[in-house]
């Protein structure tokens, strides 16, 4: 079974300028995550979509980040403009819905550094 | 707002040593508590706890949770070099809709096991 994809691996940007996350979770996976993992800390929630549809945008910080899943299967996270305290690893994660054990597999993470 | 508090932040021992990781929450509506390993990249999920299934056990590692306590705890036995990474402690306090989970970590404690 071919696990959660993501890229690109790293990115390094200046600030204010934009840049794009994918995610491709596992198949027949439902349920999408997108993390914020900073140095030292241990991931944050930023955005669960459940299919298409978004289920918690609560920590998402709506005015520089946006997220979609538009066919309900892969997944782009955004960042416009960044910020130098928007360094940090985005991980991917996603899960079945039936609350199994091992219910949230990730990805390998993109490494962000703005400059 | 859910938390999750995990002790030592940091942990260096020699190999064959034992060691024991420490997680405390505060959750409005516990479901389960989950352990992660990570290493360079995605954590991996070790296992999972919910108030019926308190004890888990996998070779040398195993884990306890106290729900009087609110606690738990991750018990690795004659350690191996192999064993160096950050353990991460998430807590699910259930997602807004139907089963899906929504995790909230601690910052991990970073094991180092030295030959």
């Amino acid at each position: 079974e071919a696990g959660v994809a993501q890229s690109p691996r790293y990115k390094i940007i200046e600030k204010r300028q934009s840049v794009a996350f994918w995610c491709n979770p596992i198949s027949g996976h439902a349920t999408l995550y997108w993390y914020q993992q900073i140095l030292g800390q241990g991931p944050k929630l930023l955005i669960q979509f459940q299919n298409n549809g978004v289920v918690d945008d609560s920590q998402l910080p709506k005015d520089r980040f946006s997220a979609e899943r538009l066919k309900g299967v892969d997944s782009t996270l955004k960042i416009q403009p960044a910020k130098l305290e928007d360094s940090a690893v985005y991980l991917c994660a996603s899960s079945l819905l039936t609350g199994k054990e091992e219910t949230q597999y990730f990805g390998p993470g993109t490494r962000l550094l703005v400059l | 707002e859910d938390k999750v508090v995990q002790s030592p932040l940091s942990l260096v021992v020699h190999e064959g040593d034992t060691v024991t990781l420490n997680c405390s929450y505060e959750v409005t509506n516990f479901r389960s508590l989950l352990w992660y390993k990570q290493e360079k990249k995605a954590p991996t999920f070790l296992f999972m706890l919910t108030s019926s299934g308190i004890e888990k056990k996998s070779g040398r590692l195993s884990s306890i949770l106290d729900k009087k306590e609110l606690s738990s705890i991750l018990n690795i036995t004659a350690t191996q070099t192999g064993d160096s990474a950050i353990y991460l402690c998430a807590v699910d306090g259930g997602g807004t809709q139907g089963g899906s989970e929504k995790l909230v970590f601690g910052k991990g404690t970073k094991l180092t096991v030295n030959p």
